[in-house]
């Protein structure tokens, strides 16, 4: 497709599962964002690759969340052992060159639920 | 870190009536982008400006980054309009690897 796309559009997760959310950027974009918004704000980032290198993880709220671009395309955000404080909408941005002096794209984002 | 400030928070329009949403931000930026988000919660590409003016439709914006703000204009306002308007910057110097820094956006709602 033309655009970025993740799946699933929603998850619902008992408390204590482990999730598995994928993000497919667009084709060739460098750059790849992981971002997490809750309910009435903004986004707000979590994780940077630029293809294969994870170059910055300081958003990640707590050592459960996990992120992966293993071959440079697409990603995984992993969140293990759930807490209903990571109930939000994660969205995933890709765009062309490195270092995001560029358009930013995003996908149509998961709704994690957390029971 | 960098502040974003968006005005005003929530507002109510007649359709066709005019708008003019603000984004003042507190530090120099390379990257400033304007997003709807709509009822289904996807973030759609208004404008990449990080100076100067643009016009798309009945949208333009304009953003003096000299004096750290930047405006979106919405004219002829239609139903479709509503939803949550984002500004988003990225800071100009290190420490930032190209992360999107979010407003709390502006809640737009057209009346029929």
């Amino acid at each position: 497709g033309a655009g970025v796309s993740q799946s699933p559009r929603y998850k619902v997760a008992k408390r204590g599962q482990d999730v598995a959310l994928r993000c497919d950027p667009i084709s060739g974009h460098v750059s790849l964002f992981w971002y997490q918004q809750a309910l009435g704000q903004g986004p707000e980032f979590l994780t940077y690759f630029q293809n294969e290198a994870q170059l910055d993880k300081s958003g990640l709220p707590s050592d459960r969340f996990f992120a992966e671009r293993p071959e440079g395309s697409v990603s995984t955000l992993k969140i293990q052992r759930t807490q209903q404080e990571d109930s939000a909408v994660y969205l995933c941005a890709s765009s062309f060159y490195s270092g995001g002096h560029d358009e930013q794209f995003f996908g149509p984002g998961t709704r994690l639920t957390v029971l | 870190g960098i502040q974003v400030e968006q005005s005003p928070p929530d507002l109510i329009l007649q359709e066709g009536a005019n708008s003019t949403l603000r984004c003042n931000f507190s530090d120099s930026v390379n990257n400033l982008q304007w997003f709807h988000q709509n009822p289904w919660g996807q973030l759609i590409n208004l404008f990449y400006i990080p100076s100067g003016t643009k016009q798309n439709g009945r949208l333009s914006a304009t953003t003096v980054a000299t004096e750290r703000y930047s405006l979106l204009y919405i004219s002829s306002s239609q139903t479709t309009d509503s939803g949550v308007y984002f500004c988003a910057v990225r800071m100009n110097y290190g420490g930032s690897q190209g992360n999107l820094i979010f407003g709390k956006g502006t809640k737009l709602s057209v009346k029929p």
